[in-house]
């Protein structure tokens, strides 16, 4: 098993421009989440996925859009990028709530 | 907000001796769990604790959780240089959220 991955590992993009960030897991899991990790501030949920085709809000949505459409991918996509979006961004899964398995992580640096 | 909030924020100790962190949440939760990351990495999960579950322990790993007054707290016995990490506290909430706390960063000086 691959676990969890994520492409790409970096990505500095300029203010205004959109970009897909790719999740993929091979563990079957249904519960899917994106959070990112600023210094200081530990990990902020940004949406989250219970099954195919379910999405929900995290804590920090604003800005971020996902989908589901099937139970092994969880693109997070900007809409348009802006600085206070530079962050580490992990992608997570799990059968349920319990014993997440965590990417190794996107780092994104918006000029 | 965030739900997890850890105490200290930092912990320097010598190999051998024990690391101790806390952990305190604001609403109700299904399980509690905690996690290290080492520096550039991914999250690893350690261990999760039940609501209607008071201890638990995992090899060096012993964690407690009193819900009535939300909080609880990661024992590391023994360190090891290999120890050194950030730890997180993740609080599983009924409405399907995980959420972490800003961590602790433990440091296990030779």
């Amino acid at each position: 098993n691959a676990g969890v991955t994520q492409t790409p590992k970096f990505q500095v993009l300029k203010t205004g421009q959109s970009m897909t960030l790719q999740c993929a897991q091979d563990m079957n899991h249904e519960y899917m989440s994106w959070y990112r990790q600023d210094p200081g501030m530990g990990l902020r949920l940004i949406h989250y996925s219970v099954g195919a085709g379910i999405t929900d809000q995290g804590e920090v949505p604003n800005g971020y859009n996902v989908s589901r459409s099937t139970t092994e991918d969880f693109p997070l996509r900007l809409l348009s990028a802006a600085p206070s979006q530079t962050s580490v961004y992990f992608c997570a899964s799990g059968q349920n709530q319990e014993t997440q398995y965590f990417g190794p992580g996107t780092r994104l640096l918006v000029l | 907000s965030q739900q997890g909030e850890e105490d200290p924020q930092a912990l320097s100790i010598q190999e051998g001796e024990n690391a101790t962190m806390n952990c305190s949440y604001k609403t109700s939760i299904n399980n509690l769990q905690w996690y290290r990351q080492n520096s550039g990495r991914g999250l690893v999960h350690l261990i999760l604790i039940r609501s209607n579950e008071r201890e638990k322990h995992s090899g060096r790993l012993r964690v407690t959780l009193d819900t009535s007054k939300k909080s609880s707290s990661l024992l590391i016995t023994a360190s090891r240089a290999a120890d050194t990490a950030s730890y997180f506290c993740a609080t599983d909430r009924v409405d399907y959220k995980l959420s972490f706390g800003a961590g602790t960063t433990v440091t296990v000086r030779a």
